[in-house]
C-alpha cells in the first residue's frame, strides 16, 4: 500500500468545470505538497499546508489533518491546467512520499 | 536570480558505465534534494542534503547510487556500473529550510537530466 493516495488518477473535464483532486495520506507529516508536472516535464510547486486552506488564483488547497486529507480545486478550469497533479507528503526528517499523481485534461 | 539548473539536460550511456549528474540549485537554499522519475511511474526520493550533510541516505536504490554535496551548493550524483533499470528522469530540488521546527520549506525544481541506459 502507498502512504499516499491520489484520486482519480485520470480527469477530464470541460472548460470551466470545478475540479477536484483527492489525496489521503497513511503516515504523520510535517507538510503537504501539490505539484503541477506539464508535458514535457517541468515539475512546478504550487502549494506546501501545514493546516487549513490556502488560494492561489484560481486554485484552492485544503488539508484536514486529522483525516489525513488534502484537496487540490482548480475553478473555471481551462485547457492550460492540463497537466499532471502530484500530491507529496514531508514526514519528519525531510522524508518525501509521493503520489501516483491525476492526469487532468481539460477540453475546450 | 537563476532557478535550480541541472546537468546534462540528457545523457545516454551504456550499461556498465558510471555518471554523474549535477545541480546547481539556487544560492542560498541549503536544502538540496534528488528525485527520480522512472518512465509511467511517480516520483521517487532519493536523498535530501542539508548543508553539506545527508542526513538520510536511505532513498538511494543501491550502493551503486551516491550523492555529495560540496561548499553548500553544488550537489552530484553519482551512479556506477549503471543498469537499464536506472533509466529515469533525475530531478533536483532546492529549498531555503531554516532550522526548527518548521523547517520544511518550498521546493524548487530544476528541469531534470534525462538518463537513458542502453
Amino acid at each position: 500500500k502507498n502512504e499516499v493516495e491520489q484520486s482519480p488518477q485520470n480527469l477530464t473535464a470541460q472548460e470551466g468545470e470545478f475540479i477536484t483532486i483527492n489525496c489521503s495520506y497513511s503516515v504523520g507529516i510535517s507538510a503537504l505538497h501539490w505539484l503541477q508536472q506539464h508535458p514535457g516535464g517541468g515539475i512546478v510547486s504550487l502549494f506546501m499546508l501545514s493546516s487549513g486552506k490556502k488560494k492561489h488564483g484560481r486554485l484552492i488547497a485544503t488539508i484536514n489533518i486529522q483525516e489525513k486529507h488534502s484537496s487540490l480545486h482548480i475553478t473555471a478550469s481551462h485547457p492550460r491546467d492540463s497537466a499532471v497533479y502530484i500530491c507529496a507528503v514531508a514526514r519528519a526528517g525531510n522524508q518525501f512520499y509521493f503520489g501516483t499523481g491525476t492526469s487532468l485534461t481539460v477540453i475546450p | 536570480g537563476a532557478g535550480v539548473s541541472q546537468s546534462p539536460s540528457n545523457k545516454v550511456t551504456e550499461k556498465g558505465k558510471d555518471v554523474e549528474l549535477r545541480c546547481d540549485p539556487i544560492s542560498g537554499h541549503t536544502a538540496l534534494y534528488w528525485y527520480r522519475q522512472s518512465l509511467g511511474q511517480g516520483l521517487e526520493f532519493l536523498i535530501y542534503f542539508q548543508g553539506n550533510s545527508a542526513p538520510d541516505k536511505s532513498g538511494l536504490p543501491s550502493d551503486r547510487f551516491s550523492a555529495e554535496r560540496t561548499g553548500g551548493s553544488v550537489s552530484t550524483l553519482t551512479i556506477q556500473r549503471t543498469q537499464q533499470e536506472d533509466s529515469a528522469v533525475y530531478l533536483c530540488a532546492s529549498s531555503l529550510n531554516t532550522p526548527g521546527w518548521s523547517s520544511y520549506n518550498e521546493q524548487f525544481f530544476g528541469p531534470g537530466t534525462r538518463l537513458t541506459v542502453l
